[in-house]
């Protein structure tokens, strides 16, 4: 069965340092790749995804992706994270029937 | 414009209740979903539609869970007899195309937190 594999459930930074976080799937397949974050007392929103071409995705609020089909991974990274970024982020994969899997999501706490 | 909405956004039940969960998506998105969220997890998909028709339930848990979209818009997810374990946070997405890689992506509502006592 398909699976989202999110490495770190609960990450602690200081403001400023680099952020990256890992996103793994079991699929051998053609699939679509999303980040999605829920700031506190808000909904899920999409950060970023990716359908096909460039491996490296840019998303909002100076998120970044990259896929690397070789390690089946789909990483979220940031240079320099700020208080505000401090969310859950849920990892999914889309395949061709149209649901989305996800990981259990990484908190990440920002301090300022 | 307006978003995806959710309603009720809590809903607090006692076992053996039925309740019924609705969702409001995006006017003109084709595909509708719904997924159930527990604490500390990700969401778990539980069934889609494209317009009115049940595409996929094999992630309902139960034949105490069903979901209906009668005329193509609002969908309505009802489970029976609730039990403690029903407890989650029930989410809906809708998308403008249905099934396929080059289907749009998914944009969720606020979701109904259940809590049955």
């Amino acid at each position: 069965a398909q699976s989202v594999s999110q490495h770190n459930h609960h990450v602690i930074l200081s403001e400023a340092a680099s952020l990256e976080l890992g996103c793994n799937y079991s699929y051998g397949g053609t699939v679509n790749l999303f980040w999605y974050v829920q700031y506190p007392g808000q909904h899920l929103q999409l950060l970023l995804k990716y359908f096909s071409g460039d491996p490296l995705v840019k998303g909002i609020k100076g998120f970044e992706a990259e896929f690397i089909k070789s390690k089946f991974s789909f990483n979220l990274r940031k240079p320099s994270v700020q208080w505000s970024d401090s969310a859950e982020y849920l990892c999914a994969v889309k395949n061709q029937g149209g649901k989305l899997i996800f990981g259990q999501g990484t908190e990440l706490s920002v301090k300022p | 414009g307006a978003g995806v909405s959710q309603s009720p956004r809590y809903k607090v039940t006692k076992r053996g209740q039925d309740v019924a969960l609705r969702c409001d998506p995006i006017s003109g998105h084709v595909s509708l979903y719904w997924y159930r969220q527990a604490l500390g997890q990700g969401p778990e998909f539980l069934t889609y539609f494209n317009y009115e028709a049940q595409q996929d339930k094999s992630g309902l848990p139960n034949d105490r869970f069903s979901a209906e979209r009668p005329e193509g818009s609002i969908s309505t997810l009802t489970i029976q007899r609730t039990e403690q374990r029903d407890s989650a946070m029930y989410r809906c997405a809708s998308s403008l195309a249905g099934t396929g890689l080059r289907g749009s992506e998914q944009y969720f509502g606020p979701g109904t937190r259940l809590t049955v006592t």
